[in-house]
């Protein structure tokens, strides 16, 4: 069975500081990860996702994330945050038979 | 591209009603479809899995008859909350995915739809 750990449920950051949200996974077999978004009452904007090639995945918003398999680790970052980056980031796994799982949510509240 | 639509983003109904929520995905044919259920400040927890022309696959501890599912076509699904009660009040979220090439395990998402039973 797959699970996934986000290790902070929240993450308070001033605005223009950089940003790391952790996410730990485990799984028996090879896994495509992904980085959500949510915005208050709106549903899932994808962020990144890392599928294979490259460990380093660029997505949108100034964000990316780097794959680590040996250390089982999906890292979320961006150098300089902003007052619209504060939302809930959900990180989730997927082996390939559609059902992804998610994380409990990291919640980044950015403080001017 | 990718997108997915629900309806109605927000319903209030009373106890002992039904509610239906759509989900459609706009420009993409979907033959996978998921419904989510969120708390407030918790994450997605999956209901069902549904397939276009099959019954859906229901987690555990979901009940079937309460939450019908339907998926009628390659772009619609449909969640029936049944003889619904406060306790069912919740945020849902649909996903469809895109088969084929790189985004076949990915995941599009709806905006939700913020259910209040009085």
């Amino acid at each position: 069975a797959q699970s996934v750990t986000q290790l902070d449920s929240q993450v308070p950051v001033f605005e223009e500081a950089p940003v790391e949200l952790r996410c730990n996974y485990s799984s028996s077999v090879s896994v495509y990860l992904f980085w959500y978004v949510q915005y208050p009452n709106q549903g899932l904007q994808l962020l990144l996702k890392y599928l294979s090639g490259s460990t380093l995945v660029k997505g949108i918003n100034g964000f990316e994330a780097e794959f680590n398999k040996s250390q089982t680790s999906f890292h979320l970052r961006k150098p300089s945050v902003h007052i619209s980056d504060t939302a809930e980031y959900f990180c989730a796994v997927n082996t390939g038979g559609f059902k992804t799982i998610f994380g409990a949510g990291t919640r980044l509240f950015v403080k001017a | 591209g990718a997108v997915v639509s629900q309806h109605p983003s927000w319903v209030i109904c009373k106890s002992g009603t039904s509610v239906k929520i759509e989900c459609r995905s706009l420009d993409f044919q979907a033959t996978t479809m998921f419904w989510y259920r969120q708390f407030p400040k918790q994450s997605l927890m999956l209901m069902a899995t549904s397939n276009e022309g099959s019954k859906a696959t229901y987690e555990q501890g979901v009940e079937k008859d309460k939450f019908l599912i339907n998926h009628a076509s390659l772009t619609l699904s449909t969640l029936t909350v049944t003889s619904a009660h406060p306790e069912d009040s919740s945020f849902y979220i649909c996903s469809a995915s895109s088969p084929g090439g790189a985004d076949t395990d990915t995941q599009y998402f709806g905006p939700g739809t913020r259910l209040t039973v009085l």
